[in-house]
């Protein structure tokens, strides 16, 4: 089972501000078969990213992803105070697992 | 518009089996896994298998072998989702999901307490 480490658990930052998340795998995520989800409390978790770095339909430009075999990243280039929530990532190619999160909260 | 649809909450006392159920609308059923996805309360995401509704391939989480049982029905374009030897630990807001498409039903409470 391939295991997700996402770091920081917390993130404490102003609207304005960049915000950069770590997800890293235990091993090689095939075809770089990587999503990352945005989750407020009450609601469910909603997709932004797939496939390691293509936005999913209808999530803003400030939202981008990159990386590749165990290191990804998920980049907020301006957070909006919307933007305030949990973030998770999640391997979809060899089965299936989720990260920890890391909480993005207002600083 | 794509829908997924969960059936309702439930109750069950542990040791007992909970099926919950997914219907499919608005694309193409056969062409796009879905996902078994739950939360405990105040917790993570946590996988809990995959169906191909193509051919009813599944992929289950090791921790619940034996345990869950997916199955799909290409006449209703549903999916049901099979838990048994229900714990308490099992409770959780359990979730239908086609991952690279970003939908997701509403969620089944389903609350395991003696």
């Amino acid at each position: 089972e391939i295991v997700l480490t996402q770091s920081p658990g917390t993130l404490s930052l102003s609207p304005g501000e960049r915000a950069t998340l770590s997800c890293r795998a235990s091993q090689s995520v095939s075809s770089n078969y990587l999503a990352w989800y945005q989750q407020k409390p009450g609601q469910a978790p909603r997709l932004l990213i797939y496939g390691a770095s293509s936005r999913a339909t209808g999530i803003p430009d400030r939202f981008s992803g990159s990386g590749s075999g165990t290191d990804f990243t998920l980049t907020i280039s301006r957070l909006e105070p919307e933007d305030f929530a949990v973030y998770y990532c999640q391997q979809y190619g060899s089965s299936s697992t989720f990260g920890p999160g890391t909480k993005v909260d207002i600083k | 518009q794509v829908h997924l649809v969960q059936s309702g909450a439930e109750v069950k006392k542990p040791g007992a089996s909970v099926k919950v159920s997914c219907k499919a609308s608005g694309y193409s059923f056969i062409n796009y896994y879905i996902h078994w996805v739950r939360q405990a309360p105040g917790q993570g995401l946590e996988w809990m298998g995959r169906i191909n509704p193509y051919d009813a391939d599944t992929d289950y989480a090791e921790k619940l072998k034996g345990r869950v049982t997916m199955a799909r029905d290409t006449s209703t374009t549903t999916v049901h989702m099979e838990l048994s030897s229900l714990r308490t630990d099992d409770t959780a807001v359990y979730y239908c999901v086609v991952i690279t498409q970003g939908y997701w039903g509403q969620g089944t409470l389903v609350t395991v307490s003696s």
